[in-house]
């Protein structure tokens, strides 16, 4: 059972590149999460989808996208990175709201 | 704005110590506290609590909630090494995406 798988683990990108970050989760679970956490700061939401084919944002939506074609899938897309998007990004997976999270292994980006 | 301060936001402390964590909150709409542990990498789940006065217990680590003064504190007894960690706080709201977390306790357990 392998929870919540996050690709890649890693990445460097120049300014303007654009990537996408993609989390799977094998629980089954209807609600998937994408947060971002800076040196010093704790969690901040990026966008949450609350099943199959819906999206929201979360505290800090800019310059993020992210789509949910299939319910064990969620993806953040950066369409042109900027520096202040260097960050440890982490995507998380909750069988309903206000149930405890479940946690990928995280991403570190880069940005230069 | 919703709001969830921890303190301290670090800690050092030597293995044997009781540690207490302190996370205070001021958010609409409370529903829940959860408490996770980060060690490198992804953090882990400990408590969920939902109702002032009621401890939660997981062997060395105890957590209380207490609405009235819109804080709960995390309690670590007899501290191992394997407890340094990152201990975040995060309360949940009635919705999904009304969480907020607060910016972490750094602990550490020297030996």
């Amino acid at each position: 059972n392998a929870g919540v798988t996050q690709t890649p683990k890693f990445r460097v990108l120049k300014t303007g590149q654009s990537m996408t970050l993609l989390c799977a989760q094998d629980m089954n679970h209807e609600y998937m999460y994408w947060y971002r956490q800076d040196p010093g700061m704790g969690l901040r939401l990026i966008h949450y989808s609350v099943g199959e084919g819906t999206t929201a944002k979360g505290e800090v939506p800019d310059g993020y996208n992210v789509s949910r074609l299939k319910k064990q899938n969620f993806l953040l897309g950066l369409e042109s990175a900027a520096p202040s998007q260097t960050s440890v990004y982490f995507c998380a997976s909750s069988l309903t709201v206000n149930t405890e999270a479940f946690f990928g292994q995280g991403t570190r980006l880069t940005v230069v | 704005e919703d709001k969830v301060v921890q303190s301290p936001l670090s800690l050092v402390v030597h293995e044997g110590d009781t540690v207490t964590l302190n996370c205070s909150y001021e958010v609409t709409n409370f529903r829940s506290l959860l408490w996770y542990k980060q060690e490198k990498k992804a953090p882990t789940f400990l408590f969920m609590l939902t109702s002032s006065g009621i401890e939660k217990k997981s062997g060395r680590l105890s957590s209380i909630l207490d609405k009235k003064e819109l804080s709960s504190i995390l309690n670590i007894t007899a501290t191992q090494t394997g407890d340094s960690a990152i201990y975040l706080c995060a309360v949940e709201g009635w919705h999904a995406g009304k969480s907020t977390f607060g910016d972490g306790t750094t602990l550490t357990v020297k030996p």
